[in-house]
């Protein structure tokens, strides 16, 4: 089962700054946080994941709590070809190793 | 570098029927994933393999089988052939217990008539 909620669906401005929000309050001490995106059709692209520091790379941005209970990911500059359906998974390195998907938010980037 | 590689991209069976699924991971990953994505709904773990053998089933019946070759492809086998095994079926790769994200392929679609 997925141990992340998410908003079901989010609108943002092309141009603007996109911030999804994650809550993964049950998180374990040796958890990582991934986000991944899905366009139409396509198989899942990875963007970013972080333990507990924040994290930025070309894509985009992951700050992480102190409490490490919550996330966001932040797209800086928002375009139409960001409108995807974007999945916050909490994933251990030890067990069973497998990405748990849950139903994500569906970001839709306006013009 | 190349990606991971599914083949064939789209094909048509009929109830009843078995089909083959192929993955290449990525050169040197050695763990492969194989999630079922039916249309509209999310995406559901199958199996995981890593270096040859199986280290996790999801909730799918014994027909959804596959395994992993000494090269760390993967092929997904799916027997008896049901209407609602139609689905994009995707493949992953990585290198095990490292916290490297997945790389997926673009998937392949099924339709079962």
């Amino acid at each position: 089962d997925a141990k992340t909620t998410q908003p079901t669906s989010m609108d943002c401005a092309e141009g603007r700054a996109a911030n999804l929000p994650c809550n993964h309050s049950t998180i374990s001490g040796n958890e990582y946080v991934y986000w991944y995106r899905q366009i139409h059709s396509q198989g899942p692209q990875y963007i970013i994941h972080g333990l507990k520091n924040n994290e930025t790379n070309e894509m985009a941005s992951l700050i992480i709590t102190e409490d490490r209970k919550s996330s966001t990911l932040i797209l800086p500059h928002a375009t139409l070809r960001d409108t995807a359906v974007y999945y916050c998974i909490v994933r251990s390195l030890q067990g069973a190793q497998k990405l748990v998907f849950g139903q994500g938010t569906r970001l839709t980037i306006n013009p | 570098e190349a990606g991971v590689t599914q083949s064939p991209t789209h094909l048509i069976k009929t109830r009843g029927q078995q089909v083959t699924l192929r993955c290449s991971p990525i050169s040197g990953h050695t763990s492969v994933y194989w999630y079922q994505q039916a249309l509209g709904l999310g995406l559901q773990f199958l199996l995981w393999y890593d270096e040859g053998e199986e280290r996790n089933r999801g909730n799918f019946p014994p027909r959804f089988s596959g395994r992993q070759f000494p090269n760390y492809s993967s092929e997904l086998n799916v027997n008896a052939l049901e209407l609602e095994d139609s689905a994009l079926y995707l493949c992953a790769s990585s290198f095990r217990r490292r916290p490297y994200g997945y790389t997926f392929g673009s998937g392949t679609r099924l339709t079962v008539v």
